[in-house]
C-alpha cells in the first residue's frame, strides 16, 4: 500500500516568515495529494489539494508543489499568522480514494 | 446541513467490553471510512466501504468490524476493546475521489 513520510515533525516560526513542510510518497500511481489543518480537539480539515496534471497551485498564502519524478510534494505557507498554529497532514491517494496520511507536523508561529 | 455525524463523542470503556460507534453522513457520498488517530502516527485507516453493502479493510483493521448498514450509515464495533484501541476515532465520507469530509472525532479511552 502506500507510504507517506513527513517532515518536519515539527517547526518553529517566526510570525510573518515562511513555513515549509515536505511529504514523499510510495506509490507512483498516487495522483492526488491534499492538505489537512487539524487545530487542537477538532476535525481535519482540508486546506488546499493538487492533482498529478499540475505542479503547482496557489490560494492566497498558501500553496503547494509536486514533483511526481521524485514523488515528493511540498506545502508553502508565506506570511504566517498565529492563527497558521496547527497540526498539518499531507496525504496521497489513487483518485482521492482511501487517502495515506503522513504523521503530522505540528506547526507554531511565535508572535 | 449537518455533513458527517458521528457518536459518542466520548467514551470509557473497560478492558473486554463492547461498543459501537455510529456514523451518518448526508451528502449523498458514496464512500466511507473509519480513521483512527494517535500522537506521532497521523490518521491510519481501520475499515472502509467504497459503496453501500460492501467494506473493505485498511491499514489497521485487527480487534473491529464495520457495518455499512445504507448509504448513509456507516458504524465501527470493537467487540472486545483492548488499552490498545485507547484513540480518537474519525468516520469520514467522500463523493468517490473528491474531498473527504471528517466527523468531528470520537475520544475513547480504554481502562
Amino acid at each position: 500500500g502506500e507510504n507517506v513520510e513527513q517532515h518536519p515533525s515539527t517547526l518553529s516560526v517566526q510570525e510573518g516568515d515562511s513555513a515549509v513542510i515536505k511529504c514523499t510518497y510510495s506509490d507512483s500511481a498516487s495522483n492526488y495529494f491534499p492538505w489537512y489543518k487539524q487545530e487542537l480537539g477538532k476535525r481535519p480539515q482540508l486546506i488546499i489539494d493538487i492533482r498529478s496534471n499540475v505542479g503547482e497551485k496557489k490560494d492566497q498564502r498558501i500553496a503547494v508543489t509536486l514533483n511526481k519524478t521524485a514523488k515528493h510534494f511540498s506545502l508553502h505557507i508565506t506570511e504566517t499568522q498565529p492563527e497558521d498554529s496547527a497540526v498539518y497532514f499531507c496525504a496521497a491517494s489513487v483518485g482521492g480514494y482511501k487517502l495515506s496520511f503522513g504523521a503530522g507536523t505540528t506547526v507554531t508561529v511565535r508572535a | 446541513n449537518a455533513g458527517v455525524t458521528q457518536t459518542p463523542k466520548f467514551q470509557v470503556l473497560k478492558t473486554g467490553q463492547s461498543m459501537t460507534l455510529q456514523c451518518a453522513q448526508d451528502m449523498n457520498h458514496n464512500s466511507m471510512y473509519w480513521y483512527r488517530q494517535d500522537p506521532g502516527m497521523g490518521l491510519r485507516l481501520i475499515y472502509y466501504s467504497a459503496s453501500e453493502g460492501t467494506t473493505d479493510k485498511g491499514e489497521v483493521p485487527n480487534g473491529y468490524n464495520v457495518s455499512r448498514l445504507n448509504k448513509r450509515e456507516f458504524s465501527l464495533r470493537l467487540e472486545s476493546a483492548a488499552p490498545s484501541q485507547t484513540s480518537v476515532y474519525f468516520c469520514a465520507s467522500d463523493a468517490s475521489g473528491n474531498t473527504i469530509y471528517f466527523g468531528e472525532g470520537s475520544w475513547l479511552t480504554v481502562v
